[in-house]
């Protein structure tokens, strides 16, 4: 089983839909949980952590996070065209004691 | 502007050639890391660094080696004996140990 699981897409929605990706991770001792986008051909963008069960939002951003079904979604509400990249989900594994990221799931939005 | 700046962009090796990649930093962070990435792949963690003249073997490391003299500069040597260096190198940085970290622009590498 791999520590951290993402849909492996593609994901395509339509402009101004919410997209809904999610994460899946293996170690229960993990405490901290991270979402990147990266457009294709560049570097990973941090958008959105998350520390606690819940949800956390940041403009059109929602991280949700529940660690009794070890599990966590980022939704991207009203979605855009340029929000088309590739999201990993990165897991800090207390036992692993380093930063664990997913392969990706790729979105498109499409006009 | 702060950041992380990562030399050079792209790069081609012949086979049994050593090569460099830079990394420098001006965040004033602690830790400094280089990942791999291959199409379609997560990240793979190479080495980390914590503070100076200290650093740690990643999930990869055979076939790299790094130094740390200064706190804000983490190279990256590919050896020969790396089989198949041919990737996207990425090194970021973060204010403490796998917190949040930040990525450079990264260096893409290809073994001719």
């Amino acid at each position: 089983q791999k520590e951290v699981e993402q849909n492996s897409g593609p994901l395509s929605v339509p402009e101004g839909a919410i997209a809904s990706l999610n994460c899946t991770y293996s170690d229960r001792g993990s405490q901290s949980f991270f979402w990147y986008r990266q457009y294709s051909g560049k570097s990973p963008e941090l958008i959105m952590s998350i520390y606690s069960n819940g949800d956390k939002e940041d403009g059109r951003f929602t991280a949700q996070l529940n660690k009794a079904s070890q599990y966590v979604s980022l939704l991207i509400r009203d979605s855009q065209p340029s929000d088309s990249a590739t999201y990993l989900c990165a897991v800090n594994s207390g036992s692993a004691r380093q930063l664990t990221f997913g392969s990706g799931t790729q979105l498109t939005v499409l006009p | 502007d702060g950041g992380i700046t990562q030399s050079p962009k792209y790069l081609f090796r012949k086979e049994g050639q050593n090569v460099t990649l830079s990394c420098e930093q001006n965040l004033n962070h602690d830790a400094m890391y280089w990942y791999r990435q291959d199409p379609g792949q997560g990240l793979r963690l190479i080495y980390y660094s914590q503070i100076v003249n200290d650093f740690q073997k990643g999930d990869i490391a055979e076939g790299y080696s790094v130094s740390r003299e200064k706190k804000e500069s983490f190279p990256l040597t590919v050896t020969s004996a790396q089989k198949n260096p041919t990737a996207f190198y990425l090194c970021a940085s973060s204010m403490i140990r796998f917190g949040e970290l930040f990525f450079g622009e990264g260096s893409r590498l290809t073994v001719l």
